[in-house]
C-alpha cells in the first residue's frame, strides 16, 4: 500500500476485555514497529520485527501483550485483559532496510487509540 | 538506560522569527539522530535525520549535532504558524535496525 495502515483507528475496551490491534505495513519493507503513545509523551518501543522474526520484545510492558507476524507483512499486536493504564495510541512504523546509519526512517501508521473504561 | 531528554514546552515563537529547539541524550553510542513532527492528533513525520557532527540543512530546517555533548537541535528558520505541533527528538544507538527512542516532544506554538 501506499502507506502504514492500521485498524481499528478507535477502539474502546471494557477492563479485561481482549483487544487485537492491527498493522499493514508499506509493501515491501523488512522492519515493523510497534509503539505506544500516552498522552503529551513520545512513543514509547514496545517490539520489532524483522520480516516475521520479532528480534526485539523488550518494551513489552508485561506479559498480556503479545505481537505477532507470521508472514512477514500484516502484524497485530494482542492485549489480553486490558487494564485503564494500556489507554494509549499504539503507533505501527515500518521500514524499508536494514542497517545504516540513516536506514532506519521510520514511516507511522495513523496509530490506534485504545481507552479502556 | 537510554534517555532522550526535551524542554516540554510550550515554546512561543513570533512568526519569522527562528524557532530553537534543544534535545540531550545519555547513550554515548548512539549514532544516529531524528526529528519528527506531530501535529495533535496524527501520527509522527519525519523531518530530518542526521549522524555527523556539525549542521545539516534541509529548506528552512537545520539540524545541529554535538557528540561530545551529546546535543542535538533543530532550527526552523522564518517561522510559520504551520509549523506549530509537538516536535520529537528520537536516537538510535546500534547500527542496525533497532528502534529508535523518543523524547517526550517540545510543543512549539508559531504566534501569527
Amino acid at each position: 500500500g501506499a502507506g502504514v495502515s492500521q485498524s481499528p483507528r478507535y477502539k474502546v475496551a471494557k477492563r479485561g476485555q481482549d483487544v487485537a490491534l492491527r498493522c499493514d505495513p508499506i509493501s515491501g519493507h523488512v522492519s515493523l514497529f510497534w509503539y505506544q503513545q500516552a498522552l503529551g509523551q513520545g512513543p514509547e518501543f514496545l517490539t520489532y520485527f524483522q520480516n516475521e522474526a520479532q528480534l526485539d520484545k523488550s518494551g513489552l510492558p508485561s506479559d498480556r501483550f503479545f505481537a505477532e507476524r507470521p508472514e512477514g507483512s500484516v502484524s497485530t499486536l494482542k492485549i489480553q485483559r486490558t487494564q485503564q493504564e494500556d489507554s494509549a495510541v499504539y503507533l505501527c512504523a515500518s521500514s524499508l532496510v536494514v542497517g545504516g546509519l540513516g536506514a532506519n526512517v521510520l514511516t507511522f501508521g495513523a496509530g490506534s487509540r485504545l481507552t479502556v473504561l | 538506560q537510554k534517555e532522550v531528554e526535551q524542554n516540554s514546552g510550550p515554546l512561543s515563537v513570533p512568526e519569522g522569527a527562528i524557532a530553537s529547539l534543544n534535545c540531550t541524550y545519555s547513550d554515548r553510542g548512539s549514532q544516529s539522530f531524528f526529528w519528527y513532527r506531530q501535529y495533535s492528533g496524527k501520527s509522527p513525520e519525519l523531518i530530518m535525520f542526521i549522524y555527523s557532527n556539525g549542521d545539516k540543512e534541509d529548506g528552512r530546517f537545520t539540524a545541529q549535532l554535538n557528540k561530545a555533548s551529546q546535543y542535538v537541535s533543530l532550527l526552523i528558520r522564518d517561522s510559520q504558524p504551520s509549523d506549530s505541533a509537538t516536535y520529537l527528538c528520537a536516537v538510535r544507538s546500534g547500527g542496525g535496525a533497532d528502534g529508535l527512542t523518543f523524547g517526550k516532544g517540545t510543543h512549539l506554538i508559531i504566534q501569527p
